[in-house]
């Protein structure tokens, strides 16, 4: 079953903009990653911030996790044009046969 | 290069066919997955092998049978194609449980199209 919703589905900014994306998910987690996908390819690992952290930054990317309202956010900044891609948030569940289950996806759209 | 490689990348065939997909990697993970990603870009896990051990087996019609020869390879087998099964199947690989902090890595997708 999906577990993480991401929120809003589609968005469209102008170059230089901040992207701020939101991800909610339900059950317990051990870590939640965000993902990035152009269009016709694979997915690529972006970030990775483990439930005892709050915070975490990589390059022009900033995630934050608040596991009481068990949801999250991917912030963009200085967006480019090469930011365009679907954005997934994933979570990895704990317990037994954990594994990575993704939300519906983000459409981020930068204009030049 | 390290990667995860699959193949083939387009795959066209007729209802009732039986085809094959190649994954392998050489990041050294000991874990390998296979995803599907519907028209809708909804991605679902459907099996995930560890050191060739099946340890993920989601609610996937028995039609598909994932076979492991080492823990570097997974192939996906897929017998009397439907045309449901139409869509973009996707090998990953990890570390096993994410112990090591790092996230999936995947390949670039096969996209079959039953007609």
């Amino acid at each position: 079953s999906q577990q993480g919703e991401e929120d809003p589905q589609a968005l469209s900014i102008q170059e230089g903009e901040n992207a701020t994306m939101n991800c909610s998910y339900k059950t317990s987690i051990n870590n939640l990653q965000w993902y990035r996908q152009n269009s016709g390819r694979g997915l690529v690992h972006l970030i990775l911030i483990r439930s005892n952290e709050r915070e975490k930054h990589s390059g022009r990317l900033r995630v934050t996790l608040d596991t009481s309202k068990k949801s999250s956010s991917l912030l963009i900044t200085a967006s480019r044009a090469a930011d365009t891609a679907s954005y997934f948030c994933a979570t990895y569940n704990t317990g037994a046969n954990s594994k990575l289950t993704f939300g519906k996806g983000i459409t981020l759209s930068v204009r030049p | 290069d390290t990667a995860v490689s699959q193949t083939p990348k387009y795959l066209v065939t007729q209802m009732g066919n039986d085809k094959s997909i190649k994954c392998e990697q050489n990041l050294g993970h000991d874990t390998m997955y296979w995803y599907k990603q519907d028209s809708k870009k909804f991605l679902k896990i459907m099996f995930s092998y560890n050191n060739k051990e099946l340890i993920i087996n989601e609610t996937v019609p028995n039609r598909f049978s994932p076979k492991s020869p080492d823990k570097a390879h997974l192939n996906l087998h897929i017998n009397s194609l439907e045309l449901g099964d139409s869509a973009v199947y996707f090998c990953a690989s990890s570390l096993r449980g994410n112990k090591a902090g790092y996230g999936y890595t995947f390949g670039s997708g096969t996209r079959l199209t039953v007609v």
